[in-house]
C-alpha cells in the first residue's frame, strides 16, 4: 500500500525566507508518480510539482525547487524568498502505475508566511 | 479555458438524508476522481472514472457511489448520510485514466447536522 508521511504540521516563516517541506513515501512499486499540491484557504488544490520516479534529476522552476532522493524516498520541496501569497496547505502525494490514477496524499504542511 | 467545476459549492443536510453532488471536467479529459477531504487531513481517494468505466475505489462504504455521463461529468452519491460525512469534497480530471496530472475543482463543503 502506498503511504506519505509530512512529519511538520505547521511551518512560519518570516517573508523572503527560504522554507522547505519534507515528504518521505512508501510503495511497493518501481514506477510512481510524486506531487505537491497547494492549497489556500479558499480549499482548491492547485497543482505545483509533478516527478516520475525514473527521473531523479532536481529541478528549479521560478521560486520553486525539489529534491527527489529515491534512495531515501524522500521528495523534499523547497520555496524561496517566500512571500505572503505562499501561506496554504501544502499537500505531498503519490501516485502508483497500477490500472488507476489514485492519489495517496500525506497530512500536508500549514506554511504561515509573516510580513 | 475553463478548469474543473463542482456544483454546489455548499450544502448543508440532515442525518439519514441523500445528496448528490456534481462535477464537469476540464475539456477534452476522460478521468474524473473523487476525493473526500476532512478537516485537518489529507484528501482520500473515494473513486475514479474513465470512459464511464469505474477504474478505481478507495475504502468507503457503499452508501458512496458514483457514476460518469457521456459528457465525462461525473455525479458523487452518498446515501444515509452521517455526521462524519461532512468534509470537502473534491473532484479531479486528468486526460489519462494513469500516471497522469490532475487537476482539482474548487470543492464542494458538505455538511451534515
Amino acid at each position: 500500500a502506498q503511504k506519505v508521511t509530512q512529519a511538520q504540521t505547521e511551518i512560519s516563516v518570516v517573508e523572503k525566507e527560504d522554507v522547505t517541506l519534507d515528504c518521505v513515501y512508501e510503495t511497493r512499486d518501481t514506477t510512481y508518480y510524486l506531487f505537491w499540491y497547494k492549497q489556500p484557504p479558499s480549499g482548491e488544490l492547485v497543482f505545483l510539482i509533478r516527478r516520475n520516479s525514473f527521473d531523479e534529476q532536481n529541478e528549479i522552476s521560478g521560486r520553486y525547487s525539489w529534491n527527489f532522493q529515491k534512495s531515501t524516498s524522500s521528495f523534499n520541496f523547497t520555496i524561496t524568498a517566500s512571500q505572503v501569497v505562499d501561506s496554504a496547505v501544502y499537500f505531498c502525494a503519490l501516485s502508483e502505475n497500477d490500472g488507476n490514477n489514485r492519489l495517496a496524499f500525506g497530512k500536508g504542511n500549514q506554511v504561515v508566511v509573516i510580513p | 479555458d475553463a478548469g474543473v467545476t463542482q456544483s454546489p459549492t455548499h450544502l448543508i443536510k440532515t442525518r439519514g438524508q441523500q445528496v448528490t453532488l456534481r462535477c464537469s471536467p476540464i475539456s477534452g479529459h476522460k478521468s474524473v476522481s473523487w476525493y473526500q477531504q476532512v478537516l485537518g487531513q489529507g484528501p482520500q481517494f473515494i473513486f475514479q472514472y474513465y470512459e464511464k468505466e469505474e477504474r478505481g475505489r478507495g475504502n468507503f462504504p457503499d452508501r458512496f457511489s458514483a457514476r460518469q455521463f457521456p459528457n465525462y461529468s461525473s455525479e458523487l452519491n452518498v446515501n444515509a448520510l452521517l455526521l462524519g460525512d461532512s468534509a470537502l469534497y473534491l473532484c479531479a480530471s486528468s486526460l489519462e485514466v494513469e500516471a497522469d496530472t490532475q487537476y482539482f475543482g474548487p470543492g464542494t463543503r458538505l455538511t451534515v447536522l
